[in-house]
């Protein structure tokens, strides 16, 4: 079964500076999808940015980007100068189409705290 | 509707109570998915339908749990003689197709069992 592990159960950053989210995953397979989820307290899941496997480009979405290692099977987030409203839990997760099982697979969750 | 929806928004019941779970995709949205979140946790898949069909149910944690859905549109997910440990966000999502895996989640439904 894949795994998809956030190891920072919270992280807190000034507001305009820069902030990373880790993410790993295990998989053996070599096409599928990655995403970022953003959930702030109003239970709305958000998606923040998608990477599909096959590209070798990091997904960029403003002021959020990726760092997507294939290999390492890493997934890191970047949220460039951090705004209050970025405040949220963040969530991995991994998709992969296949018959009979069609769902995302999520981390943990990272709760990011933006500090003023 | 724009977005998916969930019904009741919040449910409070008692233990050995059934309790039934509404969700309302968005227009044309042929896949539906329930997603279970507990406190301090992940999301864990339960159940998705392609159109009526529900080709995978062993994410259900137990024989009380079932869900629904008619006419290719709303789910219901039904929860029989809950038990404390179903206390937990209930989120729905929905996508224009399982090849399509872009998944618009509703607000959720936040469930405690006394």
């Amino acid at each position: 079964a894949q795994t998809v592990t956030q190891s920072q159960p919270e992280m807190s950053v000034q507001e305009a500076e820069t902030v990373t989210l880790s993410c790993t995953y295990d998989t053996s397979e070599s096409d599928y999808y990655l995403f970022w989820y953003k959930q702030p307290p109003s239970r709305q899941m958000i998606l923040v940015i998608r990477q599909e496997a096959y590209k070798q480009q990091n997904a960029t979405e403003n002021r959020f980007s990726v760092n997507f290692q294939k290999a390492a099977k890493s997934f890191s987030l970047k949220i460039s100068d951090s705004q209050l409203g970025d405040a949220a839990m963040y969530f991995c997760a991994y998709y992969r189409h296949q018959t009979g099982a069609n769902n995302l697979f999520f981390g943990t969750g990272t709760r990011l705290t933006v500090i003023p | 509707g724009a977005g998916v929806s969930q019904s009741p928004s919040n449910k409070v019941t008692e233990k050995g109570k059934d309790v039934e779970l509404r969700c309302d995709p968005i227009s044309g949205h042929t896949a539906l998915y329930w997603y279970r979140q507990s406190l301090g946790q992940g999301l864990e898949f339960l159940i998705y339908f392609q159109g009526n069909s529900a080709p995978d149910k062993s994410g259900l944690p137990s024989d009380r749990f079932s869900a629904e859905r008619t006419g290719g549109s709303v789910s219901t997910l039904t929860i029989q003689r809950t038990q404390q440990e179903d206390s937990a966000v209930y989120l729905c999502a929905s996508s224009l197709g399982l090849l399509n895996n872009e998944q618009f989640f509703g607000p959720g439904t936040r469930l405690t069992v006394l």
